[in-house]
């Protein structure tokens, strides 16, 4: 139980495109969904909040208009790299975090469960 | 401020036990997370603490101190796969994990 898929897996795209990560809960209504970055050798950075049907709460530093994230369902977050360039590669995760009724045997509430994440490369 | 403080590394060999310890220091407590990541993957959940005391599963079992801001994570009959990253994460008054660089573990046969 509790299983967030991503997708991409991995990505390379030219500088100035935009690429799109969309980020499942499968099994589970994820009220809230975070948005992570991870450079090699580093700790998780948290990007951004987002609870479904509002807009998302970013982390100090992190610009909202190249980073846009959409919630618009209980089990679907976006998150859009817009005019991405070579320092914006990274490897991009998701968590899902649920609560109340609908869960499956074993998820525990508060628990952030992650997606495989998303390998992003800017050319 | 809010930081955690956990070994760098830590190294083990196979079949024997290893204790990885966490302390730390958040605005509020909801509770406490131990996750593994292995190298190029994203992290995996393992146990949560929100009592003081012992939670046992499987070979890992981890502990809690909220008075003293104290856990760890206890690995026993350890096997090659376990070789991984293991972050503690303890989550603050607003519900948010806070992470530090978590303890690299290496197996030796």
């Amino acid at each position: 139980g509790a299983v967030v898929s991503q997708h991409p897996s991995w990505v390379i795209c030219k500088s100035g495109t935009s690429v799109k990560i969309e980020c499942r809960s499968l099994d589970f209504q994820a009220t809230t969904m975070f948005w992570y970055r991870q450079f090699p050798k580093q700790s998780l950075m948290l990007m951004a909040t987002s609870n479904e049907g509002s807009k998302a709460t970013y982390e100090q530093g992190v610009e909202k208009d190249k980073f846009l994230i959409n919630h618009a369902s209980l089990t679907l977050s976006t998150l859009t790299v817009t005019s991405a360039h070579p320092e914006d590669s990274s490897f991009y995760i998701c968590s899902a975090r649920g609560l109340g009724t609908g869960r499956p045997t074993g998820m525990i509430s508060d628990t952030q469960y992650f997606g495989p994440g998303t390998r992003l490369t800017v050319l | 401020g809010q930081n955690i403080d956990q070994p760098t590394e830590m190294t083990a060999t196979e079949g024997a036990i290893v204790q990885i310890n966490c302390t730390y220091q958040t605005s509020g407590f909801n509770g406490l997370f131990w996750y593994q990541q292995h190298a190029g993957e994203a992290p995996t959940f393992l146990s949560y603490n929100v009592l003081d005391g012992l939670e046992e599963k499987g070979r890992f079992s981890s502990f809690l101190s909220r008075s003293k801001g104290y856990s760890y994570l206890l690995l026993k009959e350890l096997q090659m796969k376990d070789s991984a990253s293991y972050l503690c994460a303890p989550m603050d008054s607003n519900y948010q994990l806070i992470w530090g660089a978590g303890t690299k573990l290496i197996i030796k046969p």
